[in-house]
């Protein structure tokens, strides 16, 4: 089974809208952390946000936050006043308790900004 | 912040070659670097994790001879692809476990390979 599933393969929004992109993901562990990154066309993984499983408040930095849901395992991005060098792939991660730091990667959402 | 250099940023080379990727940890020390492997427009595949000093563990199916990791030093880790083919082009990248920061991970930029 899949353990994070990103159900949207590919996005396009208007500028200046705010954009959310789902995450949903599959853990038995009680401690675990969600992790979104952006990866525009050069390649580069840039880390955006990150939810433990028991931090009480959603994650923010600046227009990025997280929607965390964590009885029904979700863990949305949600990006405000979306901007051109938004577009990129967005992908989820999570890291389960005993998994030696490894991370489980989500298949990614291609987000394209409109002018 | 902490920074991974990842050299080179991209390498065509015959088929047949060996071609080595280094991962650097400028200013932090990296004990777990993690390689990945990645095709057009699909998610990043866990190659194999590495932890300074001690071999490296391969993913399933990930050919250990193939796909030489060495991590000799906590600011080095290296993976050599041998006897490369086309079917090994690709984007590799690499991730260091770094306790610097609270998310934990910092990405290099990427290598772009291309075998012809």
């Amino acid at each position: 089974a899949q353990k994070i599933t990103q159900t949207q393969p590919g996005m396009f929004v208007q500028e200046k809208e705010a954009v959310t992109l789902d995450c949903t993901y599959d853990t038995s562990d009680p401690s675990y952390g969600l992790f979104w990154y952006k990866q525009p066309s050069s390649g580069e993984m840039i880390f955006l946000i990150y939810q433990g499983s028991y931090d009480q408040q959603n994650a923010t930095e600046g227009r990025y936050s997280l929607n965390f849901q964590k009885a029904r395992k979700s863990a949305n991005l949600v990006i405000s006043a979306s901007q051109l060098g938004d577009s990129a792939m967005y992908f989820c991660a999570m890291r389960e308790m005993d998994s030696n730091y490894q991370l489980i990667w989500g298949a990614g959402t291609k987000l394209i900004i409109k002018p | 912040g902490a920074v991974v250099s990842q050299h080179p940023s991209w390498v065509i080379c015959k088929s047949g070659t060996s071609v080595k990727i280094e991962c650097r940890s400028l200013d932090f020390q990296a004990t777990t670097m993690f390689w990945y492997r990645q095709f057009p427009k699909q998610s990043l595949m866990l190659m194999a994790t590495s932890n300074e000093g001690s071999k490296a563990t391969y993913e399933q199916g990930v050919e250990k001879d193939k796909f030489l990791i060495n991590h000799a030093s906590l600011t080095l880790s290296t993976l050599t692809v041998t006897s490369a083919h086309p079917e090994d082009s690709s984007f590799y990248i690499c991730s260091a476990r770094d306790r610097g920061t609270y998310y934990g991970y910092t990405f290099g930029s990427g290598t772009r390979l291309t075998v012809v």
